[in-house]
């Protein structure tokens, strides 16, 4: 079945080490997203891919870098993460953009613990 | 910055009840879209709302999506336990400069007391 792909599914990393979460999708989607989710909270838009146009969240701090190696393939980078980077973090993909009224379709999401 | 309130934040109902969550924009929307997220799970697409006034249903949901396209409501007629989760809008706004944005919603926790 065609989907969205998050691996790991819980990942550990220390305070201050680099950690990258990985998507892959089958959906051949243009549009690839990284969403921040706190517990008990919305998920909140880091940053986007339309196809190769990276498009950056203007309060996504700089610690967050995002890459996307091909179509299928998008990966979140944190060079340094601290306590308050621990949440989860969900890859979603859509058609087109979302001003042509796609819906998203959303990963199992990493859920990232910072030690 | 474009927000999307919903109210109310937590709901418990016996099952059988019906529940409602409303959201609430500050500006204009161009439409709304809502989804849903079990517990551990991931959100997942219900619907989406295009039209000024427009009202959708789907089996015990009903959506609608208010006269001035700020405003949207979601209702669970006769709850059961797999409605249990949470209820989010997200808001798709045109902003100044023409680019768009899907803001979520805050939220609605649904629990069902069997």
């Amino acid at each position: 079945d065609a989907m969205v792909i998050q691996n790991p599914r819980y990942q550990v990393t220390q305070f201050g080490k680099p950690v990258t979460l990985s998507c892959s999708q089958t959906l051949n989607h243009n549009v690839m997203y990284w969403y921040q989710q706190k517990s008990s909270q919305a998920p909140k838009l880091l940053f986007h891919y339309y196809d190769k146009d990276f498009n950056n969240e203007a309060d996504t701090p700089d610690n967050f870098q995002s890459r996307r190696p091909n179509t299928s393939f998008c990966f979140l980078d944190i060079r340094s993460p601290g306590l308050g980077d621990a949440a989860m973090y969900l890859c979603a993909t859509s058609r087109d953009i979302t001003a042509t009224n796609e819906k998203l379709f959303f990963g199992s999401g990493t859920q990232l613990s910072v030690l | 910055g474009q927000q999307v309130m919903q109210i109310p934040q937590y709901q418990h109902v016996q099952e059988g009840e019906d529940f409602t969550t409303y959201c609430n924009s500050s500006t204009t929307l161009s439409n709304i879209q809502w989804y849903k997220q079990r517990p551990g799970g991931h959100p997942v697409f219900l619907i989406q709302l295009v039209k000024s006034g427009e009202v959708k249903k789907q089996k015990r949901l009903t959506f609608q999506f208010g006269e001035a396209k700020k405003n949207s409501s979601l209702h669970i007629t006769a709850t059961q336990t797999t409605d249990v989760g949470t209820y989010f809008c997200a808001g798709l706004f045109i902003s100044n400069f023409g680019n768009e944005k899907l803001t979520f919603g805050t939220g609605t926790r649904l629990t069902i007391i069997p």
